[in-house]
């Protein structure tokens, strides 16, 4: 166990469905990371906050997209109109200063 | 732009050496080396920064040569737990400091 809590594990929906991911920081942590991955490759950045503000978006983070981090606690990560293209696994990573990001096992999507 | 990992795949005796290498085509701030296990969060092994500094498990060792952009990971004396998929995750630095960009990663087996 990292200390980095993700919710849920494994998500199936329909296309064009809504979903929301939830990460769960280490607690003292003030930068908390997006990344996706699909199989046979390594993690792609998407987006990361420090603290409340979201810092960065990468340029695959479509319209569709959106994260929040309210009171730099836990963020929520929701894609709008699921496309097949959407399925991969969504990875939240933690952060404290310049040093060891601590991942969570992920929440893996199917969109069907 | 993403790391090129060499090699891509690695199969060893249990109690063999291996070396896992990480190049860049732009300057580094820091590498970061994790391994994953099939629908596991990846793990940190190692983070080696600009200016010699180093964190990681004990058993782990890796060098990163700051000029070259190159980094490796050397698992010495292998055990069955070490199979899984090794990434490294390079940081340019600067304004978008902390934002990893990771190689395709190198497969390691290591058997009985």
């Amino acid at each position: 166990d990292t200390g980095v809590s993700q919710d849920p594990r494994h998500k199936i929906t329909k296309r064009g469905q809504n979903v929301t991911f939830r990460c769960d920081p280490i607690s003292e942590h003030n930068r908390l990371y997006w990344y996706r991955q699909t199989l046979g490759q390594g993690p792609e950045f998407l987006t990361y906050f420090q603290n409340e503000a979201q810092l960065e978006k990468s340029r695959l983070l479509s319209d569709r997209f959106s994260a929040e981090r309210p009171k730099g606690s836990f963020s929520t990560l929701e894609i709008q109109r699921t496309e097949q293209g959407d399925s991969a696994m969504y990875l939240c990573a933690s952060q404290t200063g310049v040093s060891i990001q601590y991942f969570g096992a992920g929440t893996r999507l199917s969109v069907l | 732009q993403q790391p090129v990992q060499s090699p891509q795949a690695v199969i060893l005796r249990e109690g063999e050496d291996a070396v896992i290498n990480c190049s860049s085509s732009k300057a580094l701030y820091s590498v970061h080396w994790y391994r994953q296990k099939h629908g596991e969060a990846p793990i940190f092994l190692m983070i080696l920064l600009k200016g010699g500094e180093q964190k990681g498990h004990d058993k782990i060792s890796a060098s990163f040569n700051e000029k070259k952009q190159q980094s490796s990971l050397y698992l010495t004396a292998s055990q069955l737990s070490y199979s899984g998929t090794y990434f490294c995750g390079t940081d340019g630095g600067g304004t978008s400091y902390g934002k990893l960009t990771f190689g395709q990663g190198t497969i390691l087996t290591v058997h009985p």
